[in-house]
């Protein structure tokens, strides 16, 4: 499994973007990132995975550059609620070999603020 | 919308008690996995149940763990002689495919287990 490292934590403020980039430096061919958002005391959400370039839902936006050694998550116009752990998360989505766990970091630890 | 259930929220035992963790995954979903988190630290990885079987299991999983599907809905973890040390919050987690799906986890809101 890829290793991957992120900020332990950001503050940011209500109506900001919050960008949080993930570094995968030795990503493998297969592999596809996924983010992954837990609030205090609740399970584990998934919000949005990609492969390379942009991947947009209504809750972020995903970017991946070329090389794809990094990723970065972008939460448009924060509010209160979206203060959570955010987890970012390298592997094969696709063999049954690899294992279909996941694996979790430390996360980002978003605080937005009034 | 769908979502994964889990009893009790909160359970309390004395060291050395069975306890049993119950769950009940999305209706269609195939793969029923079991994670742990003790306060303050990374979600970690128990096991993996696909087609009545264990498809994985990690090093904490280890003999006073068991899990099983015992009808339709329900999917329970079984700790046999619980120690202090299992003292967490315990998510089950389901999801429709592997190959499809594979990082599309579902999870429930967990089941704080303490041990005293």
């Amino acid at each position: 499994l890829a290793k991957t490292t992120q900020p332990i934590s950001m503050d940011s403020y209500e109506g900001q973007e919050v960008n949080i980039t993930c570094s995968h430096n030795n990503i493998a061919t297969n592999d596809y990132i996924t983010w992954y958002q837990q609030f205090p005391s609740q399970g584990p959400r998934f919000i949005i995975q990609g492969y390379k370039t942009k991947v947009t839902n209504e809750v972020a936006s995903l970017f991946i550059p070329a090389d794809r050694k990094s990723s970065t998550l972008s939460l448009p116009r924060v509010s209160l609620s979206d203060t959570a752990v955010y987890y970012c998360l390298v592997g094969d989505k696709s063999s049954a070999a690899a294992g279909n766990k996941l694996t979790f970091g430390g996360g980002t630890r978003v605080l937005v603020k009034p | 919308e769908p979502e994964v259930t889990q009893t009790p929220s909160h359970q309390v035992t004395q060291m050395g008690q069975e306890v049993i963790l119950r769950c009940v995954p999305i209706s269609n979903h195939l793969y029923f996995y079991w994670y742990r988190q003790i306060l303050g630290q990374k979600v970690e990885f128990l096991v993996s149940f696909y087609n009545n079987e264990i498809s994985e299991k990690s090093e904490i999983f280890d003999d006073q763990f068991s899990v099983e599907r015992p009808d339709g809905s329900n999917f329970t973890l079984k700790i046999r002689s619980t120690k202090l040390e299992d003292s967490a919050m315990y998510f089950c987690a389901s999801s429709l495919t592997l190959a499809g799906g594979q990082y599309e986890q579902y999870f429930g809101p967990g089941t704080r287990l303490t041990v005293t």
